[in-house]
């Protein structure tokens, strides 16, 4: 089965302590993304990365990291996680077709509370 | 630039009766267009795609949208409403020279749709 998986589901974490939450896709797209969802702001993104070991920062990237060492996988890492980071986290992934107008496939969500 | 704008952050309808949630979008290529759904605790599941190909598109679950480019609008109808539509709704842009950029999604801040009995 097409999917995007992310682990954890969910996680409660203490100021500081450092984390990655793991995202996974077995389509071999190219494209894959972080973002983060907050009330009344809809889903802000955070990286993308576009291929193996080509990542860019998206509109929210303060406190985060990303690294693309394969294609199917695109980790999100919090090194001193702090609690404006408490959130709802989605990997995405998709493939360029031809004038890049395939849609973005969603994993399940990691929702992350930092204490 | 590119940008979204849902016009509804709150829509109430009743069982039965038609769903209009409205999306404007600004972009100065030739767009795709996408309506996703989140209901409550779950991931987006895609509902419909406009890709410049018949301007009504038909998506999921009965919904339908209508790409009407004079008025840059991607509006999402259902004839009626059940109960299980009841969820968060997204309308999101994409550039199709993001393949080149990178930054290829822009999302609406989403309208939630509230079914009465």
């Amino acid at each position: 089965e097409a999917q995007v998986t992310q682990n954890p589901r969910y996680l409660i974490t203490v100021t500081g302590k450092k984390l990655t939450v793991t995202c996974s896709q077995n389509m071999n797209h190219e494209y894959m993304s972080w973002y983060r969802q907050d009330p009344g702001l809809g889903l802000r993104q955070i990286y993308y990365s576009m291929n193996v070991e080509v990542t860019d920062k998206g509109d929210v990237p303060e406190g985060y990291k990303v690294s693309r060492k394969e294609k199917r996988n695109f980790p999100l890492i919090l090194e001193s996680p702090s609690p404006n980071q408490t959130s709802l986290y989605f990997c995405a992934s998709s493939s360029y077709l031809a004038g890049g107008r395939n849609e973005q496939f969603f994993g399940p969500g990691t929702r992350l509370t930092v204490l | 630039a590119q940008s979204v704008t849902q016009l509804d952050s709150h829509v109430s309808v009743s069982e039965g009766t038609p769903v209009l949630l409205r999306c404007n979008y600004s972009s100065s290529y030739s767009p795709s267009l996408f309506w996703y759904v989140q209901h409550p605790n779950k991931g987006l599941q895609l509902l419909l795609k406009y890709t410049s190909a018949a301007t009504l598109v038909k998506g999921i679950n009965g919904f339908e949208a209508e790409f009407k480019k004079s008025e840059t609008s991607f509006h999402l109808t259902k004839p009626s409403a059940h109960m299980s539509d009841a969820a968060e709704y997204f309308c999101v842009v994409s550039d199709p020279r993001g393949r080149y950029t990178g930054n290829q999604f822009y999302f609406g801040t989403g309208t939630s749709l509230t079914v009465i009995p």
